[in-house]
């Protein structure tokens, strides 16, 4: 597609049961990154995964959160055992590469999928 | 994680030039800085970054102090579609973890 695809666009889901978030990043792109953003807040990263390299994780606020990317392109972002504090918007994100800056790394990011835990 | 400080929100007029700073003053040689804003109710977008050389593109002017521990977002004419939450990161060794903060909230009058 011609941008990044998030599905679905809104979920609502009951305390403590799992849920699953997918991302299509834009074709090429070989940088993907997770975010979260609360109700008027910032963006709070939450993983990036770059090529065959191991996926940066430190940004997974428990062990609840999951996330894997089959064969560098689709990724799904797991949450298991909601709890209320996990409703937010989930924005994903993908460049054509990582690194610290420079020509291919802005990244493009979806309209994000707004997750409410009743 | 090098962070960045921007104000909390501006106002601006219609079609008059708007000056959005930001402070990076633990920024490292490395360090790229991007800009993104995120209109109401969509993900991010991708303005313009820069390292050391102020930039330009078809959106915005980026303008660089030369110890590189701020820098300054120009609109050169806002219009209303330009009102959003501009976000001022950096991008470090660990590129995946850029901190965007708050932003600023620029409100564009008419």
């Amino acid at each position: 597609g011609a941008g990044v695809s998030q599905s679905p666009s809104n979920k609502v889901t009951e305390k403590g049961k799992d849920v699953e978030l997918r991302c299509d990043p834009i074709s090429g792109h070989t940088a993907l990154y997770w975010y979260r953003q609360s109700l008027g807040q910032g963006l709070e990263f939450l993983i990036y995964f770059q090529g065959n390299s191991a996926p940066d994780k430190s940004g997974l606020p428990s062990d609840r959160f999951s996330a894997e990317r089959t064969g560098g392109s689709v990724s799904t972002l797991t949450i298991q055992r909601t709890q209320q504090e996990d409703s937010a918007v989930y924005l994903c994100a993908s460049s054509f590469r990582g690194g610290t800056g420079g020509e291919g790394t802005e990244a493009f990011f979806g309209q994000g999928t707004r997750l409410t835990v009743v | 994680d090098a962070k960045t400080t921007q104000p909390n929100s501006m106002e601006s007029n219609e079609e008059e030039p708007v000056h959005l700073p930001c402070n990076h003053s633990t920024i490292s040689g490395t360090d790229y800085i991007h800009w993104y804003r995120q209109l109401p109710s969509q993900g991010p977008e991708y303005v313009i970054h820069g390292l050391t050389s102020n930039v330009n593109n078809r959106m915005a002017s980026l303008a660089i102090a030369e110890d590189r521990k701020s820098s300054t977002l120009i609109l050169h004419r806002a219009t209303l579609r330009d009102a959003a939450v501009y976000y001022c990161i950096l991008r470090d060794t660990n590129a995946g973890k850029s901190t965007f903060g708050d932003g600023t909230t620029l409100t564009v009058k008419p």
